[in-house]
């Protein structure tokens, strides 16, 4: 069965400073990635997502994400956050056509202080 | 821009009673997902349809909850008898199969129960 952790719980940052959220995967076949991004009081949102190709996708709001095959991972980046970056940031995936139902990790809270 | 529609919002019942959650898709999109989001951790299958018909429900517990989408449009989940520990989120989400296959969720149906 596939499955997905995110190991960092809550992030706590200052305004300007750099964001890296760690996702790792478990999954025996092709797979597609996704990073949802959950603002206060809104829904789920699609951030990026990884189906082939170049294994550095860009997103919206500035945020990249890197696909290593070799080590499972698919971590979330962005070079300077924003205190508007606060939010609960999950990882997913699914396998095969992309028609499966996601796998989510159990989420990052994130906190950008001003 | 369309959306995946719920209702309600939020709910609150007491334990043994029925309770009834409905989505409407995104116009067009044939496939659609409900998952359960528990405090504290991400979304989990609870069925999938293709147009009218079930793809999964492995996950759902099916004597207590149901789900049907009659005319593969809109879709309605019950949950009878409720318990306490049905209180979470109930998320709908649909398929654009449009490029990439990407799912787009709905703001949710928040269920507490007494």
């Amino acid at each position: 069965a596939q499955s997905v952790s995110q190991h960092n719980h809550h992030v706590i940052l200052s305004e300007a400073a750099s964001l890296e959220l760690g996702c790792n995967y478990s999954y025996g076949g092709t797979v597609n990635l996704f990073w949802y991004v959950q603002y206060p009081g809104q829904h789920l949102q699609l951030l990026l997502k990884y189906f082939s190709g170049d294994p550095l996708v860009k997103g919206i709001k500035g945020f990249e994400a890197e696909f290593i095959k070799s080590k499972f991972s698919f971590n979330l980046r962005k070079p300077s956050v924003q205190w508007s970056d606060t939010a609960e940031y999950f990882c997913a995936v699914n396998g095969g056509t992309g028609r499966r139902a996601l796998t989510f990790g159990s989420g990052t809270r994130l906190q950008v202080q001003p | 821009e369309a959306e995946v529609a719920q209702s309600p919002r939020y709910k609150i019942t007491e334990k043994s009673q029925a309770v009834a959650f409905w989505c409407d898709p995104i116009s067009g999109h044939a496939t659609l997902y409900w998952y359960r989001q528990i405090l504290g951790q991400g979304p989990e299958l609870l069925v999938q349809f293709q147009d009218e018909s079930v793809v999964d429900d492995s996950q759902l517990p099916k004597d207590r909850f149901s789900a049907e989408r009659l005319k593969g449009v809109d879709s309605t989940l019950k949950i009878q008898p409720a318990e306490l520990g049905d209180s979470a989120m109930y998320l709908c989400a649909s398929l654009d199969l449009t490029g990439e296959e990407t799912q787009y969720f709905g703001p949710g149906t928040r269920l507490l129960v007494l």
